[in-house]
């Protein structure tokens, strides 16, 4: 059963617009959530993070929040770029664990 | 300063043949991961190493898949036999940070 789904497999937004990506999880041990983005033929590469400590955190046009209660985090990209069109992978772990679970990714397409 | 390499970078072997991936980490990097990407499934941790010890390897499919780490500079991710069902994106990722781990290129399996 998959523990982190982004139940959208595509976004497309216009440049300068805000892209909101959306990521629900299901294990309630899961304390620290980070989002890759990937580029064809390249591995993922690290974008941003949030520990459940906090429900927002921000590094310049990226902010990701966390709502607990809910056990759903988001990405917002403001403002988008033609630049950010990859697939966004949202990852989670818990505890001291190094172990990554990954969602199936989005992939976000920015147009000029 | 280089990031993750591995090698090679595209396969394709016939089904029942021994197929060897490799990796090197950063430089530093104490911690090794091993992940396998499919349309089915996505990103899969497959192994891991802290230390050159494997820690975690319950993502390995099955017997036919073994890894190793000789040293803090080296790994392998070897199947054999390999069948059709392998081919697949194989990457490799390090890190020092608990969490943020940072992927090679991948490999790209095909096993006809």
């Amino acid at each position: 059963d998959q523990q982190v789904k982004q139940n959208s497999p595509s976004l497309s937004v216009q440049e300068g617009r805000i892209s909101i990506l959306n990521c629900d999880y299901t294990n309630s041990m899961f304390d620290y959530f980070l989002w890759y983005k990937k580029y064809p033929a390249e591995g993922p590469t690290f974008l941003i993070s949030i520990s459940s400590i906090k429900d927002k955190n921000e590094d310049g046009r990226f902010t990701v929040f966390l709502n607990k209660s809910a056990k759903h985090l988001s990405l917002h990209i403001v403002p988008s770029q033609p630049g950010d069109s990859a697939v966004y992978f949202c990852a989670a772990t818990g505890g001291s664990n190094y172990k990554l679970t990954f969602g199936k990714g989005t992939l976000l397409t920015v147009n000029p | 300063d280089a990031g993750v390499i591995q090698s090679p970078r595209h396969e394709v072997t016939e089904m029942g043949q021994e197929v060897t991936l490799r990796c090197k980490p950063i430089s530093g990097h104490n911690s090794l991961f091993w992940y396998r990407q499919t349309m089915m499934r996505g990103l899969e941790l497959l192994i891991y190493f802290n230390n050159n010890v494997p820690i975690d390897d319950s993502g390995m499919p099955e017997d036919r898949f073994s890894a190793k780490m000789p040293n803090a500079s080296f790994s392998t991710l070897k199947i054999q036999p390999s069948e059709p069902r392998d081919s697949a994106v194989y990457f490799c990722a390090s890190s020092r940070v608990a969490h943020e781990q940072y992927f090679g290129p991948g490999t790209r399996l095909t096993v006809t």
